[in-house]
């Protein structure tokens, strides 16, 4: 799985929209990119997954830039409860193989002040 | 629909004691994960499982074992308990679906300390 670098922490105004980047220059053609966050020591909870093509659900929006080598998690209103520790992970969208596997990294601290 | 359910929540064992822990899904799920946070640090992926009867190596592997005799079930287990172990575990499962799988969902942890 092609590794990923992302700031160690942010910080973002109530209301405001958070951008969270992600690089991952060595993404190849057949991975995807996945948002997880994890909010204070709870388990890590799924945000949105993209291949190419940008995505949106009711909880974020992930843009992927034509080249794939960064992407950007957007969520357009952030609130206190979106304090939490977002988690950018590329990995093989083949299922079965055996490289199939979550791989976590540190992630980026992102902080929504009042 | 309990999602996944990790049992214990809570542990301290004895240096050099075993113990098991458990994690179950009722989501009909094929994949199944382990993995522990330490503070500070990103999760780390201890075994997994693609289904029933098989499990894999992650990345930090050593001084666990794992089984996954039923397909809802995914075990880990402690034979000799050492103070490196003392961490919060974290299970997973997810769907595979076409191309790509749909989100894993994760347990709320077990806080394991060995003294």
């Amino acid at each position: 799985d092609a590794k990923t670098t992302q700031p160690p922490s942010m910080d973002c105004a109530e209301g405001r929209a958070a951008n969270l980047p992600c690089n991952h220059s060595t993404i190849s053609g057949n991975e995807y990119v996945y948002w997880y966050r994890q909010i204070h020591s709870q388990g890590p909870q799924y945000i949105i997954h993209g291949l190419k093509n940008n995505e949106t659900n009711e909880m974020a929006s992930l843009i992927i830039t034509e080249d794939r080598k960064s992407s950007t998690l957007i969520l357009p209103h952030a609130t206190l409860r979106d304090t939490a520790v977002y988690y950018c992970i590329v990995r093989v969208a083949h299922p079965r193989g055996s490289n199939y596997k979550l791989t976590f990294g540190k992630g980026t601290l992102l902080t929504v002040n009042p | 629909n309990a999602g996944v359910t990790q049992t214990p929540k809570f542990r301290v064992l004895k240096t050099g004691q075993s113990m098991t822990l458990l994690c179950a899904q009722d989501m009909n799920h094929e994949y199944m994960y382990w993995y522990r946070q330490d503070p500070g640090m990103g999760l780390r992926l201890i075994h997994y499982s693609v289904g029933e009867g098989t499990t894999a190596k992650g990345e930090v592997p050593d001084g666990y074992n794992v089984s996954r005799l039923k397909k809802q079930n995914f075990l880990l287990g402690l034979e000799s308990a050492a103070p490196s172990q003392t961490s919060v575990y974290f299970c997973a499962s997810s769907l595979v679906s076409g191309r790509s799988d749909t989100e894993a969902f994760f347990g709320q942890g077990t806080r394991l300390t060995v003294v």
